[in-house]
């Protein structure tokens, strides 16, 4: 009954490998988001999707590729991967309104780069 | 861009104190949001805030929206345990605007 689930939990690569974080929801909300957590636990909004168009789009490497095949799933897809990319990536959703509503987030990637 | 500056950065508290905490921006903001990220999972929803004054409970937990619409505050009473964790705020400057967090307060309960 897994509301946001952010697969997979761990990954752990070498430098310069290409790899993807999947993510579905099961809320029926039409928006989804990709967080990145770093070290010092600071949460920044890296995209957004509504409806699978791209909303938000941070100064992010383009190197790192959302994907959104349908309203509940938004894949992140990274290349050439960075020692810097190393963090934690959340998943997270909400339903777009008038009023601003609550997203609710996946437990997380945790992306090790050795 | 916007930046929530949260205080204490980190507190040390006995089991049953009550606790304090807040937000600040040099922003306006329309929506305030609570949340507490344990160890090892993500962020979890506590309280939401949507109007200016608003002052909403969630058992223990005690949130207000501060009139200047440029602060939110959190309290705990009675702390527990299971308290532990890191509490962050987060805010909406605008309808469809993007969701900016605090940078957190970590709070530590001994028995």
């Amino acid at each position: 009954d897994t509301a946001v689930s952010q697969t997979p939990k761990y990954l752990v690569t070498q430098m310069g490998n290409d790899k993807s974080i999947k993510c579905e929801q099961n809320l029926g909300h039409d928006t989804m988001y990709w967080y990145k957590q770093d070290s010092k636990k600071f949460l920044k909004i890296m995209f957004s999707y509504n409806n699978k168009e791209l909303i938000i789009n941070e100064t992010v490497p383009n190197r790192f590729s959302p994907k959104s095949p349908d309203k509940a799933h938004l894949n992140l897809h990274i290349n050439s991967l960075e020692l810097g990319d190393s963090a934690v990536y959340f998943c997270a959703s909400s339903q777009q309104g008038q009023n601003n509503q609550p997203q609710h987030f996946g437990d997380g990637t945790r992306l090790s780069i050795l | 861009g916007q930046q929530l500056n949260q205080s204490p950065q980190s507190m040390f508290i006995q089991e049953g104190e009550d606790v304090s905490m807040n937000c600040t921006s040099s922003s306006i903001f329309n929506t305030w949001l609570w949340y507490k990220q344990d160890p090892g999972e993500g962020p979890v929803l506590l309280i939401a805030l949507y109007k200016a004054g608003e002052l909403t409970s969630n058992g223990r937990l005690t949130a207000q929206f501060g009139i200047t619409r440029k602060d939110s505050f959190l309290n705990i009473s009675a702390s527990i345990p299971s308290d532990v964790g890191i509490y962050f705020c987060a805010g909406f400057t605008g309808t469809a605007s993007k969701l900016t967090f605090g940078t957190g307060t970590r709070l530590q309960v001994t028995l």
